[in-house]
């Protein structure tokens, strides 16, 4: 399977605690996605990388939260000092990039759910 | 900021029934749309995009879209539904670098 993939599926953590879930994009493609999604929500934008670079980074995205993705490959999402109200579904994405400023199609992985107790 | 409404957050349709998904989004100048579709356990994946030219779109499994510019709107359609559309489908818009989704809305096809 080619797709995007996302590891772990599920994640449960005690409050305070630091969690990390890793993104495997579509190998060719240079642009990389991280989205949240909560009950009954459509998924909000967290952050965007081209290549290595991250390019942009949502107000949802407090200091607890940082995302790296070195040499351009997989991506990492790391929350620190987690809070009930980061339990959500976290949402990878890849596409193929062009010049255009718009967004192209993106192909989602399956998700991490987070459940902070 | 463009942003997307979907209206109907929960349908029910019996089997053979036709559908129409509503979808507005805000942003007044060139967009790109689309349609995604999320089965019971499955991830998101691309029914359809709109990008440019015939506004009628046509998608897998039997799906299209036509985007309405003086309507703001990209509404999906489907003559004949089938069980196996019971699905959450979410509307979005090409944002700089992101896409911005709606709410979406819960399908279930009775058979």
């Amino acid at each position: 399977d080619t797709g995007v993939s996302q590891n772990p599926r599920h994640k449960i953590t005690k409050r305070g605690q630091n969690v990390t879930f890793r993104c495997d994009p579509i190998s060719e493609h240079n642009r990389l996605y991280w989205y949240r999604q909560t009950l009954g929500q459509g998924p909000e934008f967290l952050t965007y990388f081209q290549n290595e670079a991250q390019l942009e980074k949502s107000r949802l995205l407090s200091d607890r939260f940082s995302a790296e993705r070195p040499k351009g490959s997989f991506s990492t999402l790391e929350i620190q000092r987690t809070e009930q109200g980061d339990s959500a579904m976290y949402l990878c994405a890849s596409s193929s990039g062009t010049s255009g400023i718009f967004a192209n199609e993106q192909y989602f992985g399956p998700g991490t759910r987070l459940t902070v107790t | 900021a463009q942003s997307v409404s979907q209206h109907n957050h929960h349908v029910i349709l019996s089997e053979a029934a036709s559908l129409e998904l509503g979808c507005n989004y805000s942003y007044g100048g060139t967009v790109n749309l689309f349609w995604y579709v999320q089965y019971p356990g499955q991830h998101l994946q691309l029914l359809l995009k709109y990008f440019s030219g015939d506004p009628l779109v046509k998608g897998i499994k039997g799906f299209e879209a036509e985007f309405i510019k003086s309507k703001f709107s990209f509404n999906l359609r489907k003559p004949s539904v089938q069980w196996s559309d019971t699905a959450e489908y979410f509307c979005a818009v090409a944002g700089f670098q992101k896409l911005v989704f709606g709410t979406g809305t819960r399908l279930l096809v009775s058979p």
